[in-house]
């Protein structure tokens, strides 16, 4: 159980472009995910946290226009990189928690790697 | 400032050779910390919650502990495929609000076989 998925897992585009990162929940419903960003060698950083049916709450320093949350539905959040640039460029992972399972433990995706050229 | 400290930065370890990995915080009110493992290139695999000083959790080679201040992942006789960065994480206990994770910088553990 607690199995959370991303898709895609690597994406390499050109600057400019908008992405978009899928994070699915496949065997629980999940009301809160959270996304997050790591750089080479550095922890995760935490970047928002999605919220089903309302909007995303931002961490200070990420810029809400840019980094495009949608959580739709109980087991669907995503996030596109809008206007995406180099400095973009990072290991991005997703989380849910489960609600059947321990306290607020969170069980992560297995990450999408964007390259912003 | 809740703030999580994890030692050492990486750790080598002989095939069979025990050790702990230490997890130091500063919260304002702990309602939860957690262990996770993570390899290279993909996202933290659970471990461990811990909830309440004295608490103590195993899972066949790995044994999570939590004090007031800190929390030891020990691994007992590690193996090669234990080879990971190990992560801490706690959650505080704000009013009403978030399940936000402040994670630590991790552990890098390399298993020599």
């Amino acid at each position: 159980g607690a199995v959370v998925s991303q898709h895609p897992s690597r994406v390499i585009c050109k600057s400019g472009t908008s992405v978009k990162i899928e994070c699915r929940s496949l065997d629980f419903q999940a009301t809160t995910m959270f996304w997050y960003r790591q750089f080479p060698k550095q922890s995760l950083m935490l970047m928002a946290t999605s919220n089903e049916g309302s909007k995303a709450t931002y961490e200070q320093g990420v810029e809400k226009d840019k980094f495009l949350i949608n959580h739709a539905s109980l087991t669907l959040s995503t996030l596109t990189v809008t206007s995406a640039h180099p400095e973009d460029s990072s290991f991005y992972i997703c989380s849910a928690r489960d609600p059947r399972g321990e306290g607020d433990t969170q069980y992560f995706g297995p990450g999408t790697r964007l390259t912003v050229l | 400032e809740d703030q999580v400290t994890q030692s050492p930065e990486a750790l080598r370890l002989q095939e069979g050779e025990s050790s702990s990995l230490n997890c130091s915080y500063t919260v304002s009110g702990l309602r939860g910390l957690f262990w996770y493992r993570q390899d290279p290139g993909k996202g933290p695999e659970f471990l461990f919650t811990l909830y309440s000083a004295g608490e103590e959790k195993e899972k066949e080679r790995l044994k999570a502990t939590l004090t007031k201040k800190e929390s030891f992942l020990h691994i007992t006789a590690p193996k090669p495929e234990d080879s990971a960065t190990y992560l801490c994480a706690v959650q505080a206990r704000y009013g009403g609000a978030t399940n936000k994770l402040i994670f630590g910088t991790g552990t890098l553990l390399a298993v020599q076989p």
